[in-house]
């Protein structure tokens, strides 16, 4: 059965640290990773990851796959209050011809002033 | 990003009525439209896959009978919420994907949610 697992699911961080956030999938028919952001409405879209190695960034916050070992990491640099959100990892798998998104169950970012 | 608009944004209903929630592209041609469920502190759960001009395809354990999926144009996807219990309260949200010229890729993109609440 095809899964994504984050972790941690929760963490309380002050403004000005590092975070790291991970995500491991077994997902057959593999397309590509997609990180969101989501806060109290639907999820906006961050990073989208198709080749391992290849480091994505914006701003404070980067992604890089490894498709070998099977996880993504987020990194976000210097957290700020607005950084507060839950962060999700999906994973898009050739599907019918299309494709379907198979969602992690979230890391909840708390960001303290 | 594509620009996708939900309607109603909230909507508040008495048990065994019906509900539909409409799903709107505005600047692209959605050929796949995905209906999500979010029950509080939990992840996106698919539930429907939409494709324009033929059947959805549901996930196992959602009842097509009880959800109903319409997808009648490029731009519009409606899911109904037919006989709705308090249980089927919960954070529904749509995502298209399709022939945009921005990726070849699933990037889904995705209104901004309705919350439904059964009384």
């Amino acid at each position: 059965e095809d899964k994504v697992v984050q972790s941690p699911l929760s963490l309380v961080v002050h403004e000005g640290d590092t975070v790291t956030l991970n995500c491991s999938y077994e997902v057959t028919n593999f397309r590509s990773l997609l990180w969101y952001k989501q806060e109290k409405k639907a999820p906006t879209f961050l990073f989208m990851l198709t080749s391992s190695g290849i480091e994505k960034k914006s701003g404070r916050l980067s992604s890089i796959l490894d498709k070998k070992e099977l996880f993504s990491i987020l990194n976000i640099t210097a957290t700020q209050t607005g950084d507060s959100a839950v962060y999700l990892c999906a994973v898009d798998s050739i599907y019918n011809q299309g494709g379907k998104l198979i969602f992690g169950q979230g890391t909840e970012l708390s960001v303290k002033p | 990003g594509a620009v996708v608009s939900q309607h109603p944004s909230r909507v508040i209903c008495k048990s065994g009525t019906s509900v539909k929630i409409e799903c709107r592209s505005l600047d692209f041609q959605a050929t796949t439209m995905f209906w999500y469920r979010q029950f509080p502190k939990q992840s996106l759960m698919l539930m429907a896959t939409s494709n324009e001009g033929s059947k959805a395809t549901y996930e196992q354990g959602v009842e097509k009978d009880k959800f109903l999926i319409n997808h009648a144009s490029l731009t519009l996807s409606t899911l109904t919420v037919t006989s709705a219990h308090p249980e089927d309260s919960s954070f529904y949200i749509c995502s298209t994907s399709g022939t945009s010229g921005m990726s070849s890729y699933n990037e889904q993109f995705f209104g901004p949610g309705t919350r439904l609440t059964v009384l």
